[in-house]
């Protein structure tokens, strides 16, 4: 069966460092994945996807995310984090084959804090 | 205006009481589908749509239906609300299944 983890639970980095939020799945094939952001009182918004191709994949917002199919891994960085990035952030795979196509399986999210 | 559109934003009612959430969507896409969402718990799928005539169960359909009026509203009942079914609830819609979901703001939902 499709899952994700999301091994973090809550990440606190200093305004203008680094970012890097863990995704592993676990599907029988290639699947589509994604990133989606939520910030407080706020839907679900898509920062980017992985369908085939470039296993390097640039998002709204300055995020980028890497594909590694030998580590079931989907991480998505930044270089540099803003106040604003403040948020719970969503890893996702979504099935392309079966009855069930195009659903997504939700990672049970990282909440992201930014210190001044 | 907002290509998902959830209605109401929140409510509050109490046991036993006969819920719907309504969504509606301005894209024209086919597949629709409502999630509830749980601190810790990331999303759960409750029911989806692939087209009008098409309603299939998801994950956590127990306590819940659903009503696919048009292409545009998909809508989920709550028969008789208990409290345990306090949570925020997302709609979202999907072009085709190699595309995103896209989700509306949410209603949130409190039991009492």
């Amino acid at each position: 069966a499709q899952s994700v983890t999301q091994p973090d639970i809550h990440i606190t980095v200093s305004e203008g460092a680094s970012l890097e939020l863990r995704c592993n799945y676990s599907y029988g094939a290639t699947p589509y994945l994604f990133w989606y952001v939520q910030s407080p009182g706020q839907g679900l918004q898509l920062l980017l996807k992985y369908f085939s191709g470039d296993t390097l994949v640039q998002g709204i917002k300055g995020f980028e995310a890497e594909f590694k199919r030998s580590q079931s891994s989907f991480n998505l960085r930044k270089p540099s984090v803003h106040w604003s990035d403040a948020a719970e952030y969503f890893c996702a795979v979504g099935a392309h084959y079966g009855g069930s196509q195009g659903n997504l399986i939700f990672g049970k999210g990282t909440k992201l804090s930014v210190k001044p | 205006d907002a290509d998902v559109t959830q209605t109401p934003r929140n409510r509050i009612t109490k046991t036993g009481k006969r819920i719907m959430l309504e969504c509606s969507q301005t894209k024209g896409h086919d597949r629709m589908y409502w999630y509830r969402q749980d601190p810790g718990l990331g999303l759960r799928l409750i029911y989806y749509s692939f087209d009008v005539k098409d309603i299939n169960k998801g994950e956590i359909s127990d306590g819940y239906s659903v009503s696919r009026q048009a292409q545009a509203k998909f809508s989920l009942s709550l028969e008789s609300a208990i409290p345990n079914q306090t949570a925020l609830y997302f709609c979202a819609i999907q072009g085709a299944s190699n595309q995103p979901q896209h989700f509306g703001d949410g209603t949130r939902l409190s039991i009492l």
